[in-house]
């Protein structure tokens, strides 16, 4: 089964607003990665946390980690319709070899 | 362009036929992963290395061989393949201590 699970499963907002996912993961972790992906393309790394950190901010991109809970977020705020695409959380734990497991995802749609 | 290069970009197999996707990565990378994304669904790891000479399995090996020769190259072997395995497979690597996975553009594979 998958490590993480975002939700929500898909997030329509205007153009401005800000756009808030959420992510859950079962097991210990050594670190959290969202990654980006527009339709029919390759994932894009955005940010990664370290377990031993709360909040990290990328340009547009703030993404938190509660290890207490085993969740995380990441907020883009001043969103763009170019920011439509699908977004993935992704945990790698420090036992069994580094493997980093994606979680399902949520679309994103931005509308102008 | 520096980067991970995936080969062919599509495929189409009959069942039973068997056939290798090609990987390569010019980053000198130790870390090299195959994921399989089905339609509307986050990514699933097949295997992984940590280096050359060292492989693993992931969430779904059942049906696929790696090696893993030299840094550059992680090709991925489907042995029989089955409609079942109709999925976008993609490559990613990352160094280590390098915060993400630098993933490829895909390979498109249709069983029939």
């Amino acid at each position: 089964s998958q490590q993480g699970e975002e939700d929500p499963q898909a997030l329509s907002i205007q153009e401005g607003e800000n756009a808030t996912m959420n992510c859950s993961y079962k097991t210990s972790i050594n670190n959290l990665q969202w990654y980006r992906q527009n339709s029919g393309r390759g994932l894009v790394h955005l940010i990664l946390i370290r377990s031993n950190e709360r909040e990290k901010h990328s340009g547009r991109l703030r993404v938190t980690l509660d290890t207490s809970k085993k969740s995380s977020s990441l907020l883009i705020t001043a969103s763009r319709a170019a920011d439509t695409a699908s977004y993935f959380c992704a945990t790698t734990r420090n036992t069994g070899g580094f493997k980093t497991i994606f979680g399902a995802g949520t679309r994103l749609f931005v509308k102008a | 362009n520096a980067g991970v290069t995936q080969t062919p970009k599509f495929q189409v197999l009959k069942t039973g036929q068997s056939m290798t996707l090609q990987c390569a990565q010019d980053m000198n990378h130790e870390y090299m992963s195959w994921y399989r994304q089905d339609p509307g669904m986050g990514l699933r790891l097949i295997h992984y290395s940590v280096g050359a000479g060292i492989t693993d399995q992931g969430e779904v090996p059942n049906g696929y061989n790696v090696s893993r020769s030299t840094t550059e190259d992680f090709p991925l072997r489907l042995l029989s393949a089955a409609p079942s395995q109709t999925s976008v497979y993609f490559c990613a690597s990352r160094d280590r201590g390098v915060d993400g996975y630098t993933f490829g553009s895909g390979t498109r594979l249709t069983v029939v």
